[in-house]
């Protein structure tokens, strides 16, 4: 079935840090797929999207590009901040409309 | 835009007891989502509605779950009997149902507590 693999955490930087957490799916047809980030006691915020290979998605100083021949969506930031720090989730939307989420990686960021 | 709303934030219950949850999705969207999740883990699919009907049901929805859409507006999902194994976030969200770039919006969450 649908699914997504994240790379597992805590991933922890230093300010000022590049970041890069790794994103790989598996999936019929072609999915539509994003990246959402949940702060502590919070829901869920969009972060970015791509709905077809090669699409970059981009936020906030982050960006995701939809590699079809890889199925992988890899989330980037060049400079990471304190603010950063959350969970992170890939996820997907295969051909029937509901999202597949991987099982998330924390970030933390120190000063 | 208001974006999607949840209430209560916040509901701590004894086993055994019934509790309910409501869902207001941002206006217009005609697909409304639920979804659990536990500490450390991803959000889990429960069930989702097109306008009023309810489209699909995960078997993680037992027989104590039950969740409805009356007018195709707000939402309710609610559990019977409750178990400390209900205890988690519940998620609602919303989207247009475009089939291009679908986008899936979240509200905060309701956080239960079955003790």
């Amino acid at each position: 079935g649908d699914s997504v693999t994240q790379m597992e955490g805590p991933v922890t930087l230093s300010e000022e840090a590049f970041l890069t957490i790794n994103c790989t799916y598996t999936a019929t047809g072609y999915p539509s797929l994003f990246w959402y980030v949940q702060y502590p006691g919070e829901g869920l915020q969009l972060l970015l999207k791509a709905t077809k290979a090669d699409d970059k998605g981009s936020n906030k100083g982050f960006e995701a590009t939809y590699r079809k021949e890889t199925t992988s969506f890899h989330l980037e930031k060049g400079s990471v901040q304190v603010s950063d720090s959350a969970v992170y989730f890939c996820a997907l939307i295969p051909g029937f409309q509901k999202l597949v989420f991987g099982t998330g990686t924390r970030l933390l960021v120190s000063p | 835009d208001t974006g999607v709303s949840q209430d209560p934030r916040h509901k701590i219950t004894k086993r055994g007891q019934n509790v309910t949850f409501r869902c207001d999705p941002i206006s217009e969207h005609n697909r409304l989502y639920w979804y659990r999740q536990t500490l450390g883990q991803g959000p889990e699919f429960l069930t989702y509605f097109q306008n009023e009907a309810q489209l699909e049901k995960s078997r993680l929805l037992s027989d104590r779950f039950s969740a409805e859409r009356p007018k195709g507006s707000f939402s309710t999902l609610e559990i019977q009997r409750t178990e400390q194994g209900d205890s988690a976030m519940y998620l609602c969200a919303s989207s247009s149902g475009e089939s291009s770039g679908n986008t899936i919006y979240f509200g905060e969450g309701s956080w239960l507590t079955v003790v």
